[in-house]
């Protein structure tokens, strides 16, 4: 198993500006995922990235990822105070479980 | 579809009480995951269940902490005795077996206070 290391830690913006988050890892993976967790709340998927795709987006979510590179980022558009919450990647390959790093978070100011 | 059920959402007990958490994962989901999420850290998974057999629990520190899923669906984690660290949030996930994606379904976790 491999943990993901997301970057900055944290993040302060103003509601309506776009909040860009990265993950790096270090070995190869079949797909990488991004959690959020509220406050006081269980981890929801937001989107997965397999490893032969380079760029995917879910509404206000765009993920890219770079294999050569070994990393990922996460770009919340217009962001809102709902949004306020701890951002977590989680590199995956088979036979491996989830090591989850200490996350991002992202804090959307009204 | 109903998500991941946990209870009880909040316990606070003394060190050395013992505590038992439960959850009750998506109904069909054969993979079940209890995590200790300690304060400004990620999840740490505790141990991971197929069914009833454990398949991964080399993190569970085993002389405090047990867990069991005897018919296969929910689970219990116990802590006995509870230590000042063991302050956190349990959270349980699961998911369907046969997902190529891996993705994890959280209930809303567990928090403990150990005074």
């Amino acid at each position: 198993s491999q943990q993901g290391e997301e970057d900055p830690q944290a993040l302060s913006i103003q509601e309506g500006e776009n909040a860009t988050m990265n993950c790096s890892y270090k070995t190869s993976i079949n797909n990488l995922q991004w959690y959020r967790q509220n406050s006081g709340r269980g981890l929801v998927h937001l989107i997965l990235i397999r490893s032969n795709e380079r760029e995917k987006h879910s509404g206000r979510l765009r993920v890219t990822l770079d294999t050569s590179k070994k990393s990922s980022s996460l770009l919340i558009t217009a962001s809102r105070a709902a949004d306020t919450a701890s951002y977590f990647c989680a590199p995956w390959n088979y036979g491996q479980n989830f090591v989850f790093g200490p996350g991002t978070r992202l804090s959307v100011l009204p | 579809e109903a998500g991941v059920a946990q209870s009880p959402r909040y316990k606070i007990i003394e060190k050395r009480q013992s505590v038992a958490f439960w959850c009750n994962p998506i109904s069909g989901h054969a993979t079940l995951y209890w995590y200790q999420q300690i304060l400004g850290q990620g999840p740490k998974l505790l141990i991971q269940f197929q069914n009833n057999g454990v398949v991964d629990d080399s993190q569970l520190p085993k002389d405090r902490f047990s867990a069991e899923r005897l018919k296969g669906v929910d689970s219990t984690l116990k802590i006995q005795p509870a230590k000042l660290e063991d302050s956190a949030v349990y959270l349980c996930a699961s998911r369907t077996t046969g997902q190529v994606t891996y993705e994890q379904y959280f209930g809303p976790g567990t928090r403990l206070t150990v005074t």
